[in-house]
C-alpha cells in the first residue's frame, strides 16, 4: 500500500520561507493516473488547500497562495516538495501530503478529490 | 475566496441516520462530479468516504451516502455508529477560478 510522509522543520521564523518534503513509498510517483498535492489545517480549522503537481512539473495553485507557493518534484526521489515564502503567524498549521486521481481526457478540477493522505505535520510560525 | 456552507454540529443516536449539508453557489460546484467528502477523527488525517458525488472508496461502509441537488451536496450516515463521531468537510474545485474548496466543516456528535 503506497504511503506518504511529509518532513521539514516544525519551526520556522516569521518572514522567513517554510519548506516541506513529502515522501511517496511502495509506488512510484510518476504514475499517470495521479496528481500530487498540499493541504494544511490551522489549529482548530477546516481545511484549505494549497496546491497540486503533477510528475511533469505541471503545477495548479491556490490562487490566494500563489504569489508565496512553489511546489516541485524529484522524481529520482520519490519526492515532492513545498515552499512557502513570507510566512506569518497565520501559515502555522498542520501541513498535509495527499495523493489525487488523475482522470485521463479531462481538464483539471473536473473530479477532485484526494484518496490517499500523509499523517500531517505541525509547522509553527513563531520567533 | 468561495466557501462552501456546511452546519457546525449534527448528531444523531446510534442506530439512527443522519444527513450533513453542503450548499455553494452554481459556480462553486462547477464540475458536478468534483464533490467529495472526508471525515477526520482527532489528532488523524482526513479520511476520504465519498468522491465523484456518490462513489464509495473500498473499504467505506454502504451506510456512507452522498448526493447532489442543484447547488447542495449531501452525505448521509445511516446505522450510526459510536465511530462514525468525527468531523466531516465537504470539497469541490470551482473551476471559474481556479479554487479548490472546502466546507467549514460539521461535528457529527453520536449521542
Amino acid at each position: 500500500q503506497l504511503q506518504l510522509q511529509e518532513s521539514g522543520p516544525g519551526l520556522v521564523k516569521p518572514s522567513e520561507t517554510l519548506s516541506l518534503t513529502c515522501t511517496v513509498s511502495d509506488g512510484s510517483i510518476s504514475s499517470s493516473t495521479y496528481y500530487w498535492g498540499w493541504i494544511r489545517q490551522p489549529p482548530g480549522k477546516g481545511l484549505e488547500w494549497i496546491g497540486t503537481i503533477y510528475y511533469s512539473g505541471n503545477t495548479y495553485y491556490n490562487p490566494s497562495l500563489k504569489s508565496r507557493v512553489t511546489i516541485s518534484v524529484d522524481t529520482s526521489k520519490n519526492q515532492f516538495s513545498l515552499k512557502l515564502s513570507s510566512v506569518t503567524a497565520a501559515d502555522t498549521a498542520v501541513y498535509y501530503c495527499a495523493r489525487e486521481p488523475r482522470h485521463r481526457g479531462y481538464s483539471y478540477g473536473f473530479f477532485w478529490y484526494f484518496d490517499l493522505w500523509g499523517r500531517g505535520t505541525l509547522v509553527t510560525v513563531s520567533s | 475566496q468561495s466557501a462552501l456552507t456546511q452546519p457546525p454540529s449534527a448528531s444523531g443516536s446510534p442506530g439512527q441516520s443522519v444527513t450533513i449539508s453542503c450548499t455553494g453557489t452554481s459556480s462553486d460546484f462547477g464540475g458536478y462530479y468534483s464533490v467529495s467528502w472526508y471525515q477526520q477523527h482527532p489528532g488523524k488525517a482526513p479520511k476520504l468516504m465519498i468522491y465523484e458525488v456518490t462513489k464509495r472508496p473500498s473499504g467505506v461502509p454502504d451506510r456512507f451516502s452522498g448526493s447532489k441537488s442543484g447547488n447542495t451536496a449531501s452525505l448521509t450516515v445511516s446505522g450510526l455508529q459510536a465511530d462514525d463521531e468525527a468531523d466531516y468537510y465537504c470539497s469541490s474545485y470551482v473551476g471559474s477560478n481556479n479554487l479548490g474548496i472546502f466546507g467549514g466543516g460539521t461535528k457529527l456528535t453520536v449521542l
